[in-house]
């Protein structure tokens, strides 16, 4: 089974400030990777897909970038709404769907 | 508008039965897979279960695997989840999730709630 590791836990930052998210995976996963944000009583949203392409009405300041094992989220400019728990998610292999275990964004 | 509408949640005694079901609408449901993802409370996500637009293919979690059955009906734009021998670690917030393409899910539903509890 493929493991999705997010770095880090937790992520301190101020608004308009650069956050970087990391997610590694245990073997190759090519690009099949999503990330996905969820604030609290919500259901996650899709922000990226296949790695590296945004989701129909996610805004400019979130990029994915990454291939095979390692791969990055990146919010160019923190606005207040984004602060929520961020998940990677994997599916190289259809029989098995995998999640990082999450990064909590926080107001510092 | 996609909108994906869980119920069937509730409170069961370990050991007991609860069959989730999902309705969807504002697409054409026979064209997506469709997956079931859960949440116990406080915790990350988890994936349970999968299944292809004709239910050709279907796939499941090693946690849930001979316990749990995901089906579907095309016709009535509804998915399913029947749940057995469950255990005090399925309680979780249940999501109805379409899928896009081979890897992502691109809407949930609001969840359903499942508390397995004496």
């Amino acid at each position: 089974e493929i493991v999705l590791t997010q770095s880090p836990a937790t992520l301190s930052l101020s608004p308009g400030e650069r956050a970087t998210l990391s997610c590694r995976a245990s073997q190759s996963v090519s690009s099949y990777l999503a990330w996905y944000q969820q604030k609290p009583g919500q259901a996650p949203r899709l922000l990226i897909y296949d790695a590296s392409n945004r989701a129909t009405g996610i805004p400019a300041r979130f990029s994915g970038s990454g291939s095979g094992t390692d791969f990055t989220l990146t919010i160019s400019s923190l606005e207040p709404e984004d602060f929520a728990v961020y998940y990677c998610q994997q599916r190289s292999n259809w029989a098995l769907i995998t999640f990082g275990q999450g990064t909590r964004l926080e107001i510092k | 508008e996609v909108q994906l509408v869980e119920s069937g949640g509730g409170l069961v005694k370990p050991g007991g039965s609860l069959r989730l079901s999902c309705a969807a609408s504002g697409f054409t449901f026979s064209s997506y897979s469709m997956n079931w993802v859960r949440q116990a409370p406080g915790k990350g996500l988890e994936w349970v279960s999968s299944i292809s637009s004709s239910s050709s293919y279907i796939y499941y979690a090693d946690s849930v695997k001979g316990r749990f059955t995901i089906s579907r009906d095309n016709a009535k734009n509804s998915l399913y989840l029947q749940m057995n021998s469950l255990r005090a670690e399925d309680t979780a917030v249940y999501y109805c999730a379409r899928g896009l393409g081979r890897v992502s899910i691109d809407y949930w539903g609001q969840g359903t709630l499942v508390t397995v509890s004496s």
